[in-house]
């Protein structure tokens, strides 16, 4: 079973749309990241969370530390949201305490 | 201020050749991590320098794969010689420390060994 797990892997929406990506995990974490690749390879960091709730344009971003599940939600949706949006942990234990664990990533499709 | 910068953005070799490809991290910034990243797959730690340190190098294939990190700034990752399935998106990143910092990641350099 992989330490952080992405839902869905494919998703396809019409522009306009609430979209939500949710993402679990099982390991101790200090923060949980939400990236964002386009198709050319680079990643955007989107929003580093510990607790809570982060909002950004349309985007938002929220943790469940107890249950260990994570959203990220974006209002409004739009084709230059296509992308893939990937949940990865940073790991708050033993000698690895920093690195980075990803999920699979999810691949949004927006169309107009 | 300048990203994270990778170079080259692409590279096609043949097997057995060998390659390198260059990272230099946001300035202050004193860990450096190099990822390997499958079609289809999220990125997998190879290595991670603190400072001119390598102190998680355990997925690294030490057999074909070294890299170095000159003074603790950028830092370069060699493949030789190359296979096949090395093919694959690298990626370098860096932060101010582990843990609880925010991580810059580079466009990466996408590898095609044919």
């Amino acid at each position: 079973k992989n330490e952080v797990e992405q839902s869905p892997q494919n998703l396809t929406a019409q522009e306009g749309e609430f979209i939500t990506i949710n993402c679990s995990y099982s390991v101790g974490i200090s923060a949980l990241h939400w990236l964002q690749q386009h198709p050319g390879g680079g990643i955007v960091s989107l929003f580093m969370l510990s607790s809570g709730k982060k909002k950004h344009g349309r985007l938002i971003a929220t943790i469940n530390i107890q249950e260990k599940h994570s959203s990220l939600h974006i209002t409004a949706s739009h084709p230059r949201d296509s992308a893939v949006y990937i949940c990865a942990v940073s790991i708050n234990y033993g000698g690895s305490q920093g690195n980075l664990i990803f999920g699979k990533g999810t691949k949004l499709s927006v169309k107009p | 201020e300048a990203g994270v910068v990778q170079s080259p953005r692409y590279k096609i070799i043949e097997k057995k050749q060998p390659v390198a490809f260059w990272c230099n991290p946001i300035s202050g910034h004193n860990t450096l991590y190099w990822y390997r990243q499958n079609l289809g797959q999220g990125p997998e730690l190879l290595i991670r320098y603190e400072n001119e340190e390598a102190v998680d190098d355990s997925q690294l294939p030490k057999d074909r794969f070294s890299a170095e990190r000159l003074k603790g700034v950028d830092s370069t990752l060699k493949i030789q010689p190359a296979e096949l399935g090395d093919s694959a998106v690298y990626l370098c990143a860096s932060s101010l420390g582990r843990g609880g910092y925010g991580y810059t990641f580079g466009s990466g350099t996408r590898l095609t060994v044919v």
